[in-house]
């Protein structure tokens, strides 16, 4: 059984830079196969994936957010810290931490998540 | 990027009735060995996603055999036999090809 824990809630003011960090349990990304990262939920809205690092230490990213996001990894720690730059109101929302195990090669699913942290950006 | 198109976006059931929700792909998710790579998940009200199929039609471990995946290429749909009480909530297909993942929009499914 996996487990991930996120911090309590955060509040940011505009321009800051969010920093989060998920500890998890009863898994390794020295494991080959497995992945740890984000995902974000604005309230009311739909899920939204931002970013994962891999087993292999490749690290993927949204797109839409990559030039204002960083992921890293403490392995030993067993932690993931996400980096998210110039935060703006519609960056508010609740932040989960999520274990992906793959599937094939490239392909993975998030089979656990933690129970998520709110953050809010406002000044 | 690929986009997912969720239809119904919300369904109101009875107890005890079926429930079908559509995933469209805007681009295949067939993989070269054969097998489509879509996964649902339920948001139950003030709680984490929780995986419920991946590789389209798979159920993860512990849910009821009441709910299957199907689906091909870019149409899939997960069908619940009959609904229950604790199938309340926000259902979400998700894709992962070529290390991008995205979601549908959601559809909420509630009692009449």
């Amino acid at each position: 059984q996996v487990t991930l824990e996120e911090p309590g809630p955060t509040l940011v003011k505009p321009t800051q830079t969010l920093t989060l960090t998920c500890t998890f349990s009863g898994s390794s990304l020295s494991t080959s196969g497995v992945a740890v990262g984000w995902v974000r939920q604005p309230p009311g809205k739909a899920l939204e994936w931002l970013a994962l690092v891999y087993w292999d230490q490749d690290r993927r990213y949204n797109p839409s957010l990559k030039n204002r996001l960083v992921i890293t990894e403490d392995t030993p720690r067993s932690q993931v810290v996400l980096t998210l730059t110039n935060m703006h109101p519609v960056d508010t929302a609740t932040y989960y931490c999520v274990h992906a195990s793959r599937l094939n090669w490239g392909l993975y699913y998030f089979d656990y998540w933690g129970q998520g942290t709110p953050v809010t950006v406002s000044s | 990027d690929i986009v997912l198109t969720q239809t119904p976006r919300s369904l109101s059931v009875t107890p005890g009735e079926a429930a079908s929700i559509s995933c469209k792909s805007s681009q295949s998710l067939l993989h070269t060995d054969g097998k489509t790579y879509l996964h649902w998940y339920l948001q139950k009200p003030g709680q984490s996603p929780q995986p419920l199929i991946f590789e389209t039609s798979s159920r993860f471990s512990g849910v009821p055999d009441r709910f299957s995946g199907s689906g091909s290429g870019m149409d899939f749909t997960l069908k619940i036999s009959r609904v229950e009480a604790e199938d309340v909530g926000t259902y979400y297909c998700m894709q992962g090809m070529r290390l991008q993942h995205t979601f549908g929009q959601g559809t909420r499914l509630d009692f009449k």
